[in-house]
């Protein structure tokens, strides 16, 4: 079976620091990798993906997230916080090699707070 | 014009009462979703389909049913709601491959008394 663990249900800054949402995962096989931002009253949206190659991914809005096969982690980064990050994050898993791929696993989520 | 779509976007209803959520998509995606959302659980999957002629259960299908009418339509029905399903519901498309993103409408919040 594949998981996702995000540890923290919020997470609080101040504005121009650095940001880490954290995600652990478990599969079977070799994960594909996933974080989607959810705003106020709006569905989910697409940040990046791991799906191979290089361990550092860059996606939109300046976040990026690094892959770490033996912590099984895919934290969230972003340098520099805004105050529009504010929202609600969530890592996903699918198990590549197997049936469960089919599949995307969403973690709870951490809510993510900047202060001004 | 949004590419994923839900009707209605909120709806209160009675238990036992069927409701039936709408979802239509324009990014030509085979694949479509259904998922509701609770505090402190993610999204969990209800149901989901890869064609026209193929559904499936998600982690959470009891007291739910689908209907993929078309490669764009993906309808899901609760034929007698009930308290506990009271929850924010979304829907969502994606270009066959495990590796490509999800693309979400909106949200249905539906709230049964």
């Amino acid at each position: 079976a594949q998981s996702v663990a995000q540890p923290e249900d919020q997470v609080n800054v101040a504005e121009g620091n650095p940001l880490t949402v954290k995600c652990t995962y478990s599969v079977s096989g070799n994960p594909y990798l996933f974080w989607y931002v959810q705003y106020p009253n709006r569905g989910l949206q697409f940040l990046l993906k791991y799906i191979t190659g290089d361990n550092l991914v860059k996606g939109s809005y300046g976040f990026e997230a690094e892959f770490n096969k033996s912590q099984t982690s895919f934290h969230l980064k972003k340098p520099s916080a805004l105050v529009s990050d504010s929202a609600l994050y969530f890592c996903a898993v699918r198990d590549m090699t197997t049936a469960a791929g089919n599949k995307l696993t969403f973690g709870g989520g951490t809510r993510v707070l900047v202060k001004p | 014009d949004a590419d994923v779509t839900q009707t209605p976007r909120n709806r209160i209803t009675k238990t036992g009462k069927r409701i039936m959520l709408e979802c239509s998509q324009t990014k030509g995606h085979d694949r479509m979703y259904w998922y509701r959302q609770d505090p402190g659980l993610g999204l969990r999957l209800i149901y989901y389909s890869f064609d026209v002629k193929d559904i499936n259960k998600g982690e959470i299908s009891d007291g739910y049913s689908v209907s993929r009418q078309a490669q764009a339509k993906f309808s899901l029905s609760l034929e007698s709601a009930i308290p506990n399903q009271t929850a924010l519901y979304f829907c969502a498309s994606q270009r066959e491959g495990n590796y490509n993103e999800q693309f979400f409408g909106p949200g249905t919040r539906l709230t049964v008394l």
